[in-house]
């Protein structure tokens, strides 16, 4: 069975604080993907990392495709308040079938 | 552009009820799966389709039915309303393929009484 483990769970920082969210498996994904959810609403798909080694950037956010493709990492430089949701890492199953999430790291901006 | 729309936003049941969620999508996709979003648990895959006239279990179907009569439509059934049904639940659709992107609706938030 292939899991996608998250940590922390929850992250409550100030506005300015950097932070890294980790997503682990002991399986090889052929891609990775970083949603964020905000209350009240559906995921929204951030970024795609299919290359083992692999850094994208997004603004303030950086995120990164483990070697092995059996991890990744989401790095957010300067928090701030607009940052705050839920974020899930999501990896397509062996079949291609199903997009299996990890439980997610809920993270708090205050300013 | 509508994306993926899901009808009802909130709903009551009691228990033993039946009732259906709506899902459809303009994007003419041929993935499209339903997930229950609980506290703790992250999104755990119902069912579903590859594509029209084609559906499939995901983790955790009981107690679900779902039937893709249209590429663009995908209800999600509960038979027998029980209070371990009370979630949040997601639709998604996508192109086939891995890596693809997921869209997903808004959401109905479900109580069962």
């Amino acid at each position: 069975t292939q899991l996608l483990e998250q940590s922390p769970q929850f992250l409550s920082i100030q506005e300015g604080e950097n932070l890294t969210v980790y997503c682990n498996s002991s399986s090889v994904f052929s891609s990775l993907q970083w949603y964020r959810q905000e209350p009240g609403e559906g995921p929204v798909l951030l970024v795609t990392v299919v290359t083992g080694g692999e850094v994208k950037k997004l603004k303030r956010l950086t995120f990164q495709f483990g070697d092995a493709r059996k991890d990744s990492s989401l790095h957010i430089t300067a928090a701030q308040p607009g940052d705050t949701g839920l974020y899930l890492c999501a990896g397509p199953s062996q079949a291609g079938t199903a997009l299996i999430f990890g439980k997610g790291t809920t993270l708090s901006v205050s300013s | 552009n509508a994306g993926v729309t899901q009808t009802p936003k909130f709903q009551v049941l009691k228990t033993g009820q039946s009732m259906t969620l709506q899902c459809a999508q303009d994007m003419n996709h041929e993935y499209m799966s339903w997930y229950r979003q609980d506290p703790g648990m992250g999104l755990r895959l119902i069912h579903y389709s590859v594509g029209a006239g084609i559906t499939d279990q995901g983790e955790v179907p009981n107690g679900y039915n779902v039937s893709r009569s249209t590429t663009e439509d995908f209800p999600l059934r509960l038979l027998s309303a029980a209070p371990s049904q009370t979630s949040v639940y997601f639709c998604a659709s996508s192109l086939l393929g891995s890596g693809t992107e997921a869209f997903f609706g808004q959401g109905t938030r479900l109580t069962v009484v």
